[in-house]
């Protein structure tokens, strides 16, 4: 059985750090591309990072470039996000989510809260 | 960037209902189309891929279609368990989602 388990969420000072971390079990971790979707409260979802199979290639939405990064320890068949100058607006329930290459999201994990306040 | 305006935003059906929402993209996406529903407090779920392919599990009550820059989605005999908030994704050109449609019990 896929499964994805998000941790590291909680709350955070506006310009300080967080890193959230994605166990993965159930599947081949290093045949995937994975990838962090976020959903601010009350608001829709939105992509984050991408991160290939390998981790040779990287992709991110415009606004946390400079400011966000994605990896992966394939050793450990986890994920990471390490956010870094956080912002009130990336208050949100961060999800990772598998995507086979060429293909949408197919399997999620159950999200982490991350709050930005002072 | 590619950009998805999804439509309604909200929608109100009966049970029984033939219910449709439309996703219209920025430029082509070659039919590059997923649909995915959530519901609160849980992760999303994949419906449909490829514009009209169903995943496995997927009731046969919903479908998909279109092209080029237009696509929708439907929900035939709408059931109580489909009560949700719905959202497309193009995954052409890097990955971006539509704002949403919630579907409602009239």
């Amino acid at each position: 059985e896929v499964q994805l388990v998000e941790s590291g969420g909680g709350l955070v000072q506006p310009g300080r750090s967080m890193k959230l971390s994605c166990a993965a079990s159930g599947f081949t971790f290093n045949n995937y591309d994975m990838a962090w979707v976020c959903q601010a409260p009350k608001k829709g979802l939105e992509w984050v990072a991408t991160i290939s199979y390998d981790g040779s290639s990287t992709y991110y939405r415009d606004s946390v470039k400079g400011r966000f990064t994605i990896s992966r320890d394939n050793a450990k068949s986890t994920l990471y996000l390490q956010m870094d100058s956080l912002r009130s607006e990336d208050t949100a329930t961060y999800y990772c989510a598998r995507h086979p290459f060429g293909a949408p999201f197919d399997y999620w994990g159950q999200g982490v809260m991350v709050t930005v306040s002072s | 960037d590619i950009q998805m305006t999804q439509s309604p935003p909200s929608l109100s059906a009966s049970l029984g209902d033939k219910v449709t929402i439309t996703c219209q993209a920025s430029q082509n996406i070659n039919k590059y189309i997923a649909w995915y529903q959530q519901k609160p407090g849980k992760a999303p779920r994949q419906l449909i891929r490829y514009t009209s392919t169903l995943v496995s599990g997927t009731p046969s009550r919903f479908s998909g279609s279109g092209s080029g820059r237009d696509y929708s989605f439907s929900i035939s005999n709408v059931e109580s368990e489909d009560i949700a908030s719905y959202y497309c994704l193009q995954y052409d050109n890097l990955w971006t989602f539509g704002g949403g449609t919630k579907l409602e019990l009239k």
